[in-house]
């Protein structure tokens, strides 16, 4: 168990509709991450947060958001589903930002599975 | 251009014996950290062992090795003495130690090799 807690585990929905992924990291990790694992596209970041800003931004499309609230947990908003997003979606934390050479190793949650009909 | 590559889809290995998963990187960043994950069919992805590019010495954890040769941007996992249970995707991902705040601490992520140890 890395203690970071992801609901719901699985999550069916139909295309258009909108979805939130919520995440809660390990006690005293600042930095939120969220990835994305899916057939064709392998595992690919998407957004890092940390201590409720905004850190850097990946391959995440214009129809997903999230935000990581002042308790830390984060929330991803996939909106306007498509059946191509139908994937894994990780949720990761670390205790900070990496400096130079330095470990900060990302925790990843178990994963919600969405599936998109 | 791939950042990490791993070109082994997929490899067979005895119960007991070691096996040696590729990965190459590209990075013109000086300042690095390599990981490796293990996805077992469950889904879950599992920290096994990380490297820093400044690091002298090739790290190991437990039955994990990583056979570091920066001059040839390579990070193949050893796994010595293979068990029933190290049946599992392994992926090579790298974090770039960019100056840049919008490069944040991301992981760029291999597309994994899959592993099944035979009995």
């Amino acid at each position: 168990d890395s203690g970071v807690t992801q609901t719901p585990k699985h999550l069916i929905t139909a295309t258009g509709q909108r979805v939130t992924l919520r995440c809660s990291p390990r006690s005293g990790d600042l930095s939120v991450y969220w990835y994305q694992q899916s057939l064709d596209q392998g595992l690919q970041f998407l957004i890092q947060y940390y201590n409720g800003e905004e850190r850097a931004k990946g391959n995440i499309l214009e129809r997903f958001s999230a935000q990581q609230f002042p308790d830390l947990h984060s929330e991803l908003n996939l909106s306007s589903l498509e059946l191509g997003d139908s994937a894994l979606y990780f949720c990761a934390s670390s205790v900070a930002l990496a400096s130079q050479n330095s470990y900060n190793e990302q925790f990843f949650g178990p994963g919600t599975r969405l599936t998109v009909l | 251009a791939q950042k990490i590559t791993q070109t082994q889809p997929g490899m067979f290995v005895q119960e007991k014996e070691a096996v040696t998963l590729d990965c190459t990187y590209d990075t013109s960043d000086p300042s690095y950290g390599l990981f490796w994950y293990k996805q077992p069919s469950s889904g879950e992805m599992i920290f096994l062992i990380y490297q820093g590019s400044y690091d002298q010495q090739n790290a190991t954890e437990g039955r994990y090795s990583l056979n570091f040769q920066k001059a040839r941007k390579s990070a193949n996992l050893v796994i010595s003495a293979s068990q029933l249970g190290d049946s599992a995707m392994y992926f090579c991902a790298m974090r770039e130690g960019s100056k840049r705040r919008a490069a944040g601490n991301k992981l760029t992520f291999g597309g994994g090799t899959r592993v099944l140890v035979k009995p």
